[in-house]
């Protein structure tokens, strides 16, 4: 039973379009997390969600948009996708310690992002 | 301003030798550092970590060690295996978020 899990996979679109990635975990974490791997292969921190709160919310483009409908799902809207969105996209979530403090984080398999 | 930089973006190993991977960051502030192992088309999964209060963790095969003063930490795999080939990041913690470092690609040759 998967525990952070991501749809789709893979997501090829034009230039323009509106399109949303999924996530979920069943682990019972209170925060979970937006990551983007870009070409250089750097994973960044895109947003962070705590008890469907937004607690990071990097400098990225106001076209991306997280949701968090409750706390085991933190979907990502992206709209208007341009060609420098291509990246695979990975979600994560953490159990906080005592204190808040965030710790180990399991990620999701990532989503494969093309835009032509 | 690349806070965690892993300088080597390949290591080529041989089965049964030690692995050595190194990571330096740049922030006092963090307080806790973690190593990911990444096969491809697969998320990242949590391998070891290490508080700042310790300079070493050790866990079976993998062994993490850590210098405050030099501000640089390293993953020791050893013996290493054929199923060690991975990309392995470093990550460090300020208690808020993780930052990563860009990854190291370890080849364990037969």
């Amino acid at each position: 039973d998967t525990a952070v899990s991501q749809t789709p996979k893979y997501l090829v679109t034009q230039m323009g379009n509106d399109k949303s990635i999924k996530c979920e975990q069943n682990l019972g974490h209170d925060t979970m997390y937006w990551y983007k791997q870009d070409s250089k292969k750097f994973l960044k921190i895109m947003f962070s969600y705590n008890n469907k709160e937004l607690i990071i919310n990097e400098t990225v483009p106001n076209r991306f948009s997280p949701k968090s409908p409750d706390k085991a799902h933190l979907n990502l809207h992206i709209n208007s996708l341009e060609l420098g969105d291509s990246a695979v996209y990975f979600c994560a979530s953490s159990q906080d310690r005592a204190g808040g403090l965030v710790r180990e984080q399991f990620f999701g398999p990532g989503t494969r992002l093309t835009v032509l | 301003d690349q806070q965690v930089k892993q300088n080597s973006p390949s290591l080529s190993v041989q089965e049964g030798r030690i692995s050595i991977l190194n990571c330096d960051y740049t922030n006092s502030m963090f307080d806790y550092f973690l190593w990911y192992k990444k096969y491809p088309a697969e998320g990242p999964t949590f391998l070891i970590s290490i508080s700042s209060i310790k300079d070493k963790n050790e866990d079976g095969r993998f062994t993490v060690f850590l210098n405050k003063s030099a501000k640089h930490l390293s993953l020791h795999i050893v013996p290493s295996q054929p199923g060690d080939s991975a990309v392995y990041f470093c990550a460090a913690s300020d208690g808020v978020s993780l930052v990563f470092g860009q990854g190291t690609r370890l080849t364990i040759n037969p």
